[in-house]
């Protein structure tokens, strides 16, 4: 089955201590993105990459960092995670970058993340 | 800057009734729109997408949207509304012409009453 998974689905943790999410696509996807949802903000984009060892900030990357080692996996490291970065994170893969016709995001199934 | 306006925050329909819910735009030129649906406690699904061509667009769950390029919207519908349509739902547009990233709209809550 063609999915976008992520791991932990939730996760409580403390200032300070570092973290990573890990997203992983069995689509053979060259794109891959991060995004945190918050309440009356909606989605807002991290980082993403258009290949393997290429990536790029999104809108809100302060305190995020990620690497693309390989095509399949797109982990999402907090080094020292803070309060403002509780928030619920997806992790998305398209075939190919851009969103011409034909060409989609998929959407994991969420990540959320406390930071007390 | 391209950004996305979803008027309603919070819309109650009842079952078997209308629904549209309201997404304005603003982006320089012709834009990659979308609405996505999000279940409680699911991820994003894809509802529908426009690129060009023709400006009524039929969606997956019975959802149609219509793009409005003099009123910058971009409004999703659907002629009846089941239960199970109860979530919230997202207006996107493409951020760049590369189409590397979307730009989400914060948003609108479907309550379905029976």
């Amino acid at each position: 089955e063609a999915q976008v998974t992520q791991n932990p689905r939730y996760l409580i943790t403390v200032t300070g201590k570092k973290l990573t999410v890990t997203c992983s696509q069995n689509m053979n996807h060259e794109y891959m993105s991060w995004y945190r949802q918050d309440p009356g903000l909606g989605l807002r984009q991290i980082y993403y990459s258009m290949n393997v060892e290429v990536t790029d900030k999104g809108d809100v990357p302060e305190g995020y960092k990620v690497s693309r080692k390989e095509k399949r996996n797109f982990p999402l490291i907090l080094e020292s995670p803070s309060p403002n970065q509780t928030s619920l994170y997806f992790c998305a893969s398209s075939l190919i970058p851009g969103l011409g016709r034909g060409n989609t995001q998929y959407f994991g199934p969420g990540t959320r993340l406390t930071v007390l | 800057a391209q950004s996305v306006t979803q008027p309603d925050i919070h819309i109650t329909v009842s079952e078997g009734a209308s629904l549209e819910l309201r997404c304005n735009y603003s982006y320089g030129a012709t834009p990659y729109l979308f609405w996505y649906v999000q279940s409680p406690g699911q991820g994003l699904q894809l509802l529908l997408k426009y690129f060009s061509g023709d400006t009524l667009v039929q969606g997956i769950k019975g959802f149609e949207a219509e793009f409005k390029r003099s009123q910058s919207s971009f409004n999703l519908r659907k002629p009846s509304v089941h239960w199970s349509d109860a979530a919230e739902y997202f207006c996107a547009v493409g951020r760049n012409q590369a189409g590397t990233a979307l730009i989400f709209g914060k948003g609108t809550t479907l309550s379905v009453s029976s």
